[in-house]
């Protein structure tokens, strides 16, 4: 079993639809959990960062996460075009050298039709 | 405010050629740095990280190394490289204390002919 599981997709949604990305994961130990997005040919975006379970919200954007059903994602209410990227879903815990290394889901690409 | 770059953005390289690929990050003082490749379909793949100068940690063999010559700058190297290294590089920077997410430069898409 991987240890972080995310659905590549692709997915596709009419403009203006909510959104939901899902990531799954299989070690009790991640403490952190982010949501990158990613557009074509560019580096990752730190979106969404989160170390509790519940809601946290920052405008459209919505983290979840279940802590207990190891579980987390991300919502996007009234999707945009511009919201078409790649999203990656990651998890951390601490590596005891001083360094927090993430785990990566492969990602989500989702398009957004106008 | 922090600010990380790497160059070049696009390079192309015969096999067996040598490479030299550079992260420099500006506002933070002695990040923790990682090397990543992003292979499609593969996801991000963890290469090297460092938490300081002449640091280096290695999480997959293979024919490149890194180094970390001064506190904010990252390199990473091959003597001679394979087409298997073609790939999008990107170098990304974690605070050093309480810093549990990292931040990702624009990357280098190296393409190895």
């Amino acid at each position: 079993q991987k240890e972080v599981e995310q659905d590549p997709g692709p997915l596709s949604v009419p403009e203006g639809a909510i959104v939901s990305l899902n990531c799954t994961y299989s070690n009790s130990a991640f403490q952190y959990f982010m949501w990158y997005r990613q557009y074509s040919r560019k580096g990752p975006e730190l979106l969404m960062y989160t170390y509790s379970s519940g809601n946290k919200e920052d405008g459209r954007f919505t983290a979840q996460v279940d802590k207990s059903s190891k579980y987390i994602s991300l919502f996007i209410r009234d999707s945009q075009p511009s919201d078409s990227a790649t999203y990656l879903c990651a998890m951390s815990a601490n590596s005891g050298a001083g360094s927090y290394q993430l785990t990566f889901g492969k990602g989500t690409k989702l398009s957004v039709i106008p | 405010s922090q600010t990380i770059h790497q160059w070049p953005a696009t390079l192309v390289q015969p096999v067996g050629s040598p490479l030299s690929l550079e992260c420099t990050v500006e506002g933070t003082s002695n990040p923790n740095l990682y090397w990543y490749r992003q292979a499609a379909g593969r996801g991000l793949q963890l290469l090297f990280y460092s938490v300081g100068i002449g640091q280096i940690s290695s999480e997959v063999p293979q024919n490149l190394s890194a180094s970390r010559p001064q506190d904010r700058q990252f390199i990473l190297s091959s003597k001679k490289l394979l087409l298997s290294d073609s790939g999008f590089y990107l170098c990304a920077w974690e605070a050093p204390v309480g810093g549990e997410t990292q931040y990702f430069g624009p990357g280098t898409r190296l393409l190895v002919l």
